[in-house]
């Protein structure tokens, strides 16, 4: 049963366009947001976040958008550039509890220059 | 500023034998994470502590597996003994403790078990 599904395992862009990474959730009681970057042969790494109380959040190139309504989570990287590509993961917390931290599975991002 | 540190980077072993992971998080962190990664089902979380106290347990696998933190700047996840099917990355991360807190993670350790 999976509460969180990223559909597209892989997105190729073009530097300089827009990359867009998307997340479908069904769990409704998700109340924060957040995507990870992970470079191969290296963990995760926080990149943005977003609360379940604003539907938008930009920090630089990167602007992660929730519609809860649709129960839907997407980043938008504006422009993209190669030192972009990398795997993509979203996550949800639920419940306040640091353990109540469930990941999709990844989109692999590759930007060509 | 130094992140989480895992140790070995690379583990190759047999069937049966012991494996131990290690992690030390980053300094002033109260909460620490081991998580496995498989391509069939992504990260999972095995367990958690916070405050050197284990909070979690209920993504442990099976009894094989076993993890303390004997204080707050160090971790040990153990697998005894080892199959195949445990063969993944696994990763340590740890976190401020507050709601919503990112975490933040360790390079991994990628384990083989022939």
């Amino acid at each position: 049963d999976q509460q969180v599904k990223q559909n597209s395992p892989s997105l190729s862009v073009q530097e300089g366009r827009i990359s867009i990474l998307n997340c479908d959730y069904t769990n409704s009681m998700f109340d924060y947001f957040l995507w990870y970057k992970k470079y191969p042969a290296e963990g995760p790494t926080f990149l943005i976040s977003i609360s379940s109380i604003k539907d938008k959040n930009e920090d630089g190139r990167f602007t992660v958008f929730l519609n809860k309504s649709a129960k839907h989570l997407s980043l938008h990287i504006v422009p993209s550039q190669p030192g972009d590509s990398a795997v993509y993961f979203c996550a949800f917390f639920y419940g306040g509890s640091q353990g109540n931290l469930i990941f999709g599975k990844g989109t692999k991002l590759s930007v060509k220059p | 500023d130094a992140g989480v540190i895992q140790s070995p980077r690379h583990e190759v072993t047999e069937m049966g034998q012991e494996v131990t992971l290690r992690c030390k998080p980053i300094s002033g962190h109260n909460s620490l994470f081991w998580y496995r990664q498989t391509m069939m089902r992504g990260l999972e979380l095995l367990i958690y502590f916070n405050n050197n106290v284990p909070i979690d347990d209920s993504g442990m696998p099976e009894d094989r597996f076993s993890a303390k933190m004997p204080n707050a700047s160090f971790s040990t996840l153990k697998i005894q003994p080892s199959e195949p099917r445990d063969s993944a990355v696994y990763f340590c991360a740890s976190s401020w403790g507050q709601e919503n807190s990112p975490l933040h993670f360790g390079n991994g350790t990628r384990l083989t078990v022939t």
